[in-house]
């Protein structure tokens, strides 16, 4: 079975500010993906960035990167310049193909609240 | 716009009551997922499905069923065998074995037992 850890159940940050969060993983398999989804007061989930297991290059969309360290299991999250909306529940997950049973499993880690001051 | 649909957005159930939540999708995916979400805690598996007529139990099966006879529906049944139903559940579906796989979410429904 897959497991995604996120350690740091809150966080704060001032704004402007950069906050890194962290998440590890743990998988067998060799083609897997890795996500990191943000939940605002809505509840609606928003994906953030994804990182493709094979790639070696970091995945870096606008203000948000990850530090991907594949030997080490490792998924952290990097927001720069934080802003106020940035102020949510963050998720990292993995969605793991298990070869040989055609089937894929999403994998949620517990969450970190995430608390930008103004 | 294709994308993940459910309903109702609240529900409310009475005690020993079945209730089934609804999750269609438009999007061509094989997987789908349903997840339980209770304050402050993450996302836990409850069901999922990879293709039509399959499924599989995820972390917290007790207490719920699934079907999933068409592609794009894959609805789930909270019994009365469930019991603390009160909670937030989110529908997902993916694409998988493609690039730029990710998982696409309902906006969930917020279900309470009165």
């Amino acid at each position: 079975a897959q497991t995604v850890t996120q350690s740091q159940p809150e966080m704060s940050v001032q704004e402007a500010e950069t906050v890194t969060l962290s998440c590890t993983y743990d998988t067998s398999e060799s083609n897997y993906y890795l996500f990191w989804y943000k939940q605002p007061p809505s509840r609606q989930m928003i994906l953030v960035i994804r990182q493709e297991a094979y790639k070696q290059q970091n995945a870096t969309e606008n203000r948000f990167s990850v530090n991907f360290q594949k030997a080490a299991k490792s998924f952290s999250l990097k927001i720069s310049d934080s802003q106020l909306g940035d102020t949510a529940m963050y998720f990292c997950a993995s969605l793991t193909a298990y070869s040989g049973a055609g089937s894929y499993q999403l994998t949620f880690g517990k969450g970190t609240k995430l608390s930008v001051i103004p | 716009d294709g994308g993940i649909t459910q309903s109702p957005k609240y529900l409310f159930r009475k005690e020993g009551q079945n209730v089934t939540l609804s999750c269609e999708q438009n999007l061509n995916h094989d997987a789908m997922y349903w997840y339980r979400q209770d304050p402050g805690q993450g996302l836990r598996l409850i069901y999922y499905s990879q293709i039509v007529n399959d499924f599989q139990k995820g972390d917290i099966a007790e207490g719920y069923s699934v079907s999933r006879e068409k592609k794009e529906s894959f609805p789930l049944t909270v019994t009365s065998a469930q019991k603390n139903p009160t909670a937030f559940y989110l529908c997902a579906s993916s694409v998988t074995g493609r690039r730029n796989t990710e998982a696409f979410f309902g906006q969930g429904t917020r279900l309470t037992v009165v």
